[in-house]
């Protein structure tokens, strides 16, 4: 069975400051990884994915994440924090398998303060 | 590109209804995923299509619950009756088939709320 653990309920972080909101996972196989985005009262939007190669990965509105396979993690990051990056983070996983779904975290509250 | 489209938006119903949820995949994917988000339970996949055929519905919560693809570009979650436990928002996503391109796109959702 595949899951995602986001340890973080919440994070806060003042703007202009760098950001980082943490995901680990467990997989049978090859990990192919994701960040996804919701504003309130909207559905989820791709951000960024990890299916091979380079494991820094970058993405949508200058969001970043890094594969760490010795330690199963797959954290989100941006350099600069903006107000407008407030919103609902969620990671997921699935397998190298045929399976197509995903397996998504608990979600993460992103509060950047201006 | 009209993104993945969901209707109705909000849908309110008493208990015991039948409850018809609608989704239109981007055009040119062939896989769809149908999701349930609450808050107790975080985001619950229910079941998908490949081919507008079911592949896994081992999400789906019981036989109240059914889910049809009748064609390429339109699919259906009906829950008959429906109960006040399956207020929650549910997602529509959908996927190509391209190796490499997994990343599932969802629509706004269609918030359920049965009374």
């Amino acid at each position: 069975a595949q899951s995602v653990a986001q340890p973080e309920d919440q994070v806060n972080v003042a703007e202009g400051n760098p950001l980082t909101v943490k995901c680990t996972y467990s997989v049978s196989g090859n990990p192919y990884l994701f960040w996804y985005v919701q504003y309130p009262n909207r559905g989820l939007q791709f951000l960024l994915k990890y299916i091979t190669g380079d494991n820094l990965v970058k993405g949508s509105y200058g969001f970043e994440a890094e594969f760490n396979k010795s330690q199963t993690s797959f954290h989100l990051k941006k350099p600069s924090a903006l107000v407008s990056d407030s919103a609902l983070y969620f990671c997921a996983v699935r397998d190298d398998t045929g399976r197509r779904a995903l397996t998504f975290g608990s979600g993460t509250r992103l509060q950047v303060q201006p | 590109d009209a993104g993945v489209i969901q209707s109705p938006r909000h849908e309110v119903t008493e208990m015991g209804q039948e409850v018809t949820l609608r989704c239109k995949p981007i055009s040119g994917h062939d896989y769809l995923f149908w999701y349930r988000q609450t808050m107790m339970r975080g985001l619950e996949l229910l079941i998908y299509f490949n081919n507008n055929v079911p592949i896994d519905d081992s999400g789906m919560p019981e036989d109240r619950f059914s889910a049809k693809m009748p064609n390429a570009s339109f699919s259906t979650l009906k829950i008959q009756p429906s109960e006040p436990r399956d207020s929650a928002v549910y997602f529509c996503a959908s996927s190509f088939s391209r190796v490499g391109a997994y990343e599932q796109y969802f629509g706004p959702g269609t918030r359920l709320t049965v009374t």
